[in-house]
């Protein structure tokens, strides 16, 4: 079974430019999760989808963070313009149906973002 | 915000048996408690996670106390590729929060 996919791996641009992620979940999974995750610290979560319908986004920085997954699979992270404390690496997760209590996530390898 | 606390470093020596705590004191009947793993440069790999039995898989065990406030990942026979952040979660709702976790090191 294929995990969860994500592109680019590192990216590095610089303060003010935009920047998108790309997440591929698993196969049959309705729900996915964005992380961020800076250096030293514990994932945070930033944005959960539910199929093509948002479930938590109260962490998102929604001035500059914005989400999408149009037809409930595949979905796009995309941060305009960048700031310099947006140096992280970016999450995704997916789970079968978050509503069970036993729903495992799983991740994928992650984007290295590096604000200059 | 984290509803677990753990240690911050842990040392194993390889072969033996590596035995992670974590204090979960305000944790609900229902809220799962499960242990996740972080390789560097890696995502998050799920181990294990219980309620209040202790569970066991190919992987790990995990012993929950019987007020629920604390449990302990055992990991068996550590090897070196076990060297990683260790994070205990509560989940919450939909929510998983995570820590800082604890940085275990295999030691040969």
């Amino acid at each position: 079974e294929a995990g969860v996919a994500q592109s680019p791996r590192y990216k590095i641009i610089e303060k003010r430019q935009s920047v998108a992620f790309w997440c591929n979940p698993i196969s049959g999974h309705a729900t996915l999760y964005w992380y961020q995750q800076i250096l030293g610290q514990g994932p945070k979560l930033l944005i959960q989808f539910q199929n093509n319908g948002v479930v938590d986004d109260s962490q998102l920085p929604k001035d500059r963070f914005s989400a999408e997954r149009l037809k409930g699979v595949d979905s796009t992270l995309k941060i305009q313009p960048a700031k310099l404390e947006d140096s992280a690496v970016y999450l995704c997760a997916s789970s079968l149906w978050s509503q069970a209590r036993t729903d495992t996530q799983y991740f994928g390898p992650g984007t290295r973002l590096t604000v200059l | 915000d984290a509803k677990t606390t753990q240690p911050p470093s842990m040392d194993c020596a390889e072969g033996r048996a590596a035995n992670l705590p974590c204090n979960h004191s305000t944790i609900s009947g229902n809220e799962y408690v499960y242990w996740y793993r972080q390789i560097h440069s890696q995502g998050p790999q799920y181990i294990i996670h219980g309620l209040k039995n202790n569970e066991t898989n190919e992987m790990a065990s995990l012993i929950i106390t019987e007020d629920r406030k604390s449990s302990t990942l055992i990991l068996p026979h550590a090897t070196l590729r076990d060297t990683a952040v260790y994070y205990c979660i509560v989940r919450v709702g939909n929510q998983f929060y995570f820590g800082t976790g604890t940085s275990l090191t295999v030691i040969p």
